[in-house]
């Protein structure tokens, strides 16, 4: 099984300063024959269902801010909020789709300093 | 509107069976891949269970596999777990998630990043 672990566990950033959240699977994701990166990034909000931000490790999701942005490829990926705002308080989960059992990252919970 | 609505939790005493359903509607839900992604009180999220978008394929995460299955339903247009020999690790709030299909282009594999998830049905294993 692809072992996904994640960095820092929780941070805490200013408003409008930048918070970046590192993602490292145990095998590549990359796969060759398409050279896409099979890795996905999810915001967790309390009470709310996880939301998708990030797909194919750097293609933002209809609809999701361009502060957000993803980016790496094979092992090693980052999810970097380039101005944090209120509304961005939550647990980030990276995720790879790359084979089963699909597995996600532990987490980063991301607050307001 | 895109919308999927679980349903079937509940208490269950260990050992005991469970079956969750999750109702869609809103996107051709014979086109898409749909899974099962688990979060227990206090813990991260865990990704149980998938299904292609024409059953020919399913995968299970190493904790549920053997207790666990799988199944959609194309005329009630439904995807459902049945979930068997119950543990109290399996204690925790159970999403239903749409994949989001491969988007066109070099497609390879059967899943893809899940793009729209309902709000959960709560599976509690307690004697």
């Amino acid at each position: 099984d692809i072992v996904m672990t994640q960095s820092p566990d929780s941070l805490a950033v200013s408003l409008g300063e930048r918070a970046t959240i590192n993602c490292k699977s145990s095998q590549s994701v990359l796969n060759s024959s398409n050279n896409k990166n099979y890795l996905a990034w999810y915001q967790h909000k309390p009470g709310q269902p996880p939301k998708l931000l990030i797909y194919w490790a750097s293609t933002r999701e209809s609809g999701v801010p361009d502060r957000f942005s993803g980016s790496g490829s094979g092992t090693d990926f980052t999810l970097t909020i380039s101005s944090l705002q209120a509304e961005d308080v939550a647990v980030y989960y990276c995720q790879q789709y790359y084979s089963t059992p699909f597995t996600f990252g532990p987490g980063t919970k991301v607050d307001i300093k | 509107e895109v919308q999927l609505v679980e349903s079937g939790g509940g208490l269950v005493q260990p050992g005991r069976s469970l079956r969750l359903s999750c109702a869609a509607s809103g996107f051709t839900f014979d086109d898409y891949a749909m899974h099962w992604v688990r979060q227990a009180p206090g813990k991260g999220l865990e990704w149980v269970s998938g299904i292609s978008w024409n059953s020919g394929s399913t995968g299970y995460a190493d904790s549920v596999k053997g207790r666990f299955t799988i199944s959609r339903d194309k005329a009630k247009i439904s995807l459902y777990l049945q979930m068997d020999s119950l543990r109290v690790e399996d204690t925790a709030l159970y999403y239903c998630a749409k994949d989001r299909g491969c988007g066109g282009g070099s497609c390879y594999g059967d899943y893809y990043a899940m793009d729209v998830w309902g709000q959960g049905t709560t599976v509690t294993v307690s004697s």
